[in-house]
């Protein structure tokens, strides 16, 4: 059964420095988003992704905050300057053309900035 | 602003007994999904329901969309140390562009044998 694959599954940088965080969505599927859960916490909406633009974004998604899918297959999420606000698990998740909301998850990325 | 209350946050039973967990909003949703999570993983999907009212089942789980659609339960029958974990309730709204899902803060399951 295909899954949504994510690397690293662990990523510790230093604040201040860029992270790319990297998806691989099911190959079939249309939509495209990105979730953020701080230790303990909900799992928040970032950013979700449609016809290769952003069709929708949370006030957590600021400048600091970009996606890509730069070649039909990868969709990432950069920070461009960590800060220590940012360590949380970040999951990358993917819908196909279904009439329920139903969001296929990857197994997360766990940031951690120092 | 949506938002999902789920109740209760933490639930510890024997194996054997029955239990529901609740997901309630005062929004109304096109759709509700229910996940699970284990620790240092991401969610994975057990059910969506869509129709109010809606009533699916997935063996001993059983799951209700309210007729308002804006709540939803989720009932085990006879629950297993195997349904230990983390269940999340989710709601989209197909008039947000993107069909975000909003979470509830989730429902920490521990069956004991």
């Amino acid at each position: 059964e295909p899954e949504v694959t994510q690397t690293p599954s662990h990523q510790v940088t230093q604040m201040g420095q860029e992270v790319i965080l990297r998806c691989v969505p099911i190959s079939n599927h249309l939509y495209f988003y990105w979730y953020r859960q701080i230790l303990g916490q909900k799992v928040e909406f970032l950013v979700s992704f449609y016809n290769n633009e952003i069709s929708e974004k949370s006030e957590i998604f600021d400048d600091q905050f970009s996606v890509e899918r730069p070649d039909g297959s990868n969709f990432t999420l950069k920070i461009r300057s960590t800060k220590l606000e940012d360590s949380a698990m970040y999951f990358c998740a993917g819908k196909g053309e279904t009439s329920g909301g139903e969001q296929f998850f990857g197994p997360g990325t766990r940031l951690t900035v120092l | 602003t949506q938002l999902l209350e789920q109740s209760p946050q933490f639930l510890s039973i024997q194996e054997g007994e029955n239990l529901t967990v609740y997901c309630n909003s005062s929004s109304v949703f096109s759709s509700l999904q229910w996940y699970r999570q284990e620790p240092g993983e991401g969610p994975v999907l057990l059910v969506t329901v869509v129709t109010g009212g809606e009533v699916k089942k997935l063996k001993r789980l059983t799951f209700q969309f309210g007729d308002a659609r804006k709540d939803s339960s989720l009932h085990i029958t006879a629950a297993q140390p195997g349904d230990t974990g983390l269940y999340l309730c989710a709601g989209d709204d197909w008039n947000n562009a993107g069909n975000m899902l909003t979470f509830g803060g989730g429902t920490r399951l521990m069956v004991k044998p």
